[in-house]
């Protein structure tokens, strides 16, 4: 069965501060990976996805960058966090052709 | 692109009682239609969805039904518990694109006990 990993699970960082935030899925290949912010009560934002390795679509412009060095690793970075960065992360993969998503357990980001 | 517009934002319901959320689409294109269950703190769980070519799809208390006519699909809880109590939300695909999902607001449903 498939498993969708994040890390850290809790982070605090300063402003300014750089930030790797990781996923890795098991137990697929080639899966669609999908990036994702969460404010506190609201809605998905979707901020990245990807069909496959080195190619990533962005959706919002931001301070924020994806990277996907193997097929099955989504990493999000950036250089300088601001405090609008603070948020839940969660990564989410799917099976190219279905629509189904399903969403790692999310990292929780505290900018201050 | 795809615009989903989820209602009510909250809904609080008698245990035993029905819930139903509703959800409108944009896009006629649109041919898959999930909806996620979120606790508080967890990551959101898909719990049902259907597609454009069925009306309706149940599992157990759940069920989800669509008018395409309309352009819009609901979710219907039945027999409602405590811990039916959550954050739902209803996604709908861009231009019937398979890659991304676009997601409704959601809509905080409590059950009281």
């Amino acid at each position: 069965s498939q498993t969708i990993h994040q890390w850290p699970a809790t982070l605090v960082q300063p402003v300014g501060s750089p930030l790797s935030l990781e996923c890795t899925v098991e137990g697929t290949s080639n899966p669609n990976l999908y990036w994702y912010r969460q404010a506190a009560g609201r809605g998905l934002q979707l901020l990245f996805y990807s069909v496959g390795i080195g190619q990533i679509s962005s959706e919002v412009p931001q301070n924020l960058s994806a990277s996907r060095p193997q097929d099955r690793q989504f990493i999000l970075s950036s250089k300088k966090l601001l405090l609008s960065d603070s948020g839940f992360y969660l990564c989410a993969w799917s099976v190219f052709g279905t629509g189904e998503q399903y969403f790692g357990p999310g990292t929780r980001l505290t900018v201050t | 692109g795809e615009n989903v517009e989820q209602h009510p934002s909250t809904l609080s319901v008698q245990e035993g009682d029905s819930a139903v959320i509703k959800c409108t689409y944009s896009d006629s294109a649109s041919n898959y239609f999930p909806w996620y269950k979120q606790e508080l703190g967890k990551r959101p769980q898909l719990i049902i969805d259907i597609r454009s070519n069925v009306g309706e799809k149940k599992d157990q208390r759940i069920a989800v039904t669509l008018n395409k006519t309309a352009k819009h699909f609901s979710l219907h809880i039945t027999e409602t518990q405590p811990e039916d109590s959550a954050v739902y939300f209803c996604a709908a695909p861009p231009s019937g694109s398979a890659r991304q999902l676009t997601f409704g607001s959601g809509t905080q449903l409590t059950v009281l006990p």
